[in-house]
């Protein structure tokens, strides 16, 4: 069936330093892969997306890669700050019918003062 | 100005109670949904709408009936509300199908 594995499922960086979060999904006709963050008791909400016409995108610390043969797609951020510290969540679309997200299971990002 | 709002934000009840979750968005989006997040922060599908239609109903036991009078609107309705329904729900709308989603703040159930 479908599905998106997310990893690592926990992530600590020292300030400063970059993480980098994989995600890997099944089906082929994908096209397209958003990626949420959540703080602690918030909503999740958008930081950025990508098309599958499209191999990487920036926005100013964030960027997305995705790579369409391997099935898999990265969130990068660079110089962490302590801000960043939340959940993030990546999903990729499905055509099934109708289009629909399949989340990744989440990775917590920890980033050390 | 909330982008996406639902109401009430906490909602604690007993077992076998019927209750309803609210939302409502004003950005002109036509397509909503539910979304489930359980305790391990897992967010499951379980409906959606596109312009007040029915697009999207996941295996979701037919105690939950979402309803949309208009398509800047989605509410979601539980009866016999059981233990493992416990869980924070979201709700979200995006432009159309497959674009990004706003969240609305979710509701966090509690049923005792």
């Amino acid at each position: 069936g479908e599905n998106v594995e997310q990893h690592p499922s926990t992530l600590s960086v020292q300030e400063g330093d970059s993480a980098v979060i994989k995600c890997t999904y099944s089906d082929s006709a994908s096209n397209y892969f958003p990626w949420y963050k959540q703080e602690l008791g918030k909503r999740p909400q958008l930081i950025i997306d990508i098309r599958s016409n499209v191999g990487e995108k920036k926005d100013q610390r964030i960027a997305v890669t995705l790579n369409k043969t391997a099935k898999h797609f990265s969130l990068h951020i660079t110089e962490t700050q302590p801000e960043d510290s939340a959940v993030y969540f990546c999903a990729a679309s499905i055509r099934s019918g109708t289009y629909k997200y399949i989340f990744g299971t989440g990775t917590r990002l920890k980033v050390l003062a | 100005d909330t982008a996406v709002s639902q109401t009430p934000k906490y909602l604690v009840t007993q077992m076998g109670n019927d209750k309803s979750i609210k939302c409502e968005q004003n950005l002109g989006h036509d397509t909503m949904y539910w979304y489930k997040q359980d305790s391990k922060k897992f967010l499951k599908i379980m409906f959606s709408y596109n312009n007040k239609e029915l697009i999207i109903n996941e295996t979701v036991p037919n105690r939950f009936s979402p309803k949309s009078p208009d398509k800047a609107h989605l509410n979601l309705h539980i009866n016999s509300l059981e233990l493992g329904d416990s869980a924070v729900y979201f709700c979200a709308s995006s432009q159309d199908q497959n674009y990004g989603y706003t969240f609305g703040s979710g509701t966090r159930l509690t049923v005792v």
